[in-house]
């Protein structure tokens, strides 16, 4: 089956620091995979994704890249900022147009000042 | 662009009491969900839509029900509440059809509620 498996978190770090949080999959086909951030007490919004191998998603100083050889889709940021803090869920869709995503159990970060 | 809408935004609820939490997206999204998150967990899927007039359950549909009469709007509906309910619900919209914008889903701010 279709699964996504996300770093134990919290994660506290202090500001300016390299951030990884780490993301693997389990699929079965070709999948586009996601990184969604939810701001405390906010919705999910998108914050980058890629749809093949290689590919590197970018965003907000943030990127992953897409790795099929390790299955993996690394969320990395070299400097992060107070305003970062939030939960951070990694994701897959299964097939281009697939009825649902595949949610990660989320990783929230902290950045202290 | 509003994007997705959802009301109220809080919630107290008792016991065996019923109430429908409202979900809205003005962006012609065909395929509609829902999910509730509860504290320090990910997101669980409630039911979704395809598109008007098809509904599916989801992983967690046990003790709500929903409808799809239009397009824009997608209501979930509890009927009996029940402290296990407690959670925030958030409501998601995407577009169908192919490209690469197809598997984004765009979610609403939530509905926080608990069932006292």
């Amino acid at each position: 089956g279709n699964s996504v498996t996300q770093m134990e978190g919290p994660v506290t770090l202090s500001e300016e620091a390299f951030l990884t949080i780490n993301c693997t999959y389990t699929a079965t086909g070709y999948p586009s995979l996601f990184w969604y951030v939810q701001y405390p007490g906010e919705g999910l919004q998108l914050l980058l994704k890629a749809t093949k191998a290689d590919d590197k998603g970018s965003n907000k100083g943030f990127e992953a890249t897409y790795r099929k050889e390790t299955t993996s889709f690394h969320l990395e940021k070299g400097s992060v900022q107070v305003s970062d803090s939030a939960v951070y869920f990694c994701a897959l869709s299964p097939f281009q147009g697939a009825q649902k995503l595949v949610f990660g159990q989320g990783t929230r970060l902290t950045i202290n000042p | 662009n509003a994007g997705v809408t959802q009301t109220p935004k809080f919630r107290i609820l008792k016991i065996g009491q019923s109430m429908t939490l409202q979900c809205a997206q003005d962006m012609n999204h065909n395929y509609m969900y829902w999910y509730r998150q509860d504290p320090g967990m990910g997101l669980k899927l409630i039911y979704y839509s395809v598109g008007a007039g098809i509904t599916d359950k989801g992983e967690v549909p046990n003790g709500y029900n929903v409808s799809r009469s239009t397009t824009e709007d997608f209501p979930l509906r509890l009927e009996l509440a029940a402290p296990s309910q407690t959670s925030v619900y958030f409501c998601a919209s995407r577009i169908s059809g192919g490209g690469a914008e197809t598997d984004t889903q765009y979610f609403g701010p939530g509905t926080r509620l608990t069932v006292l």
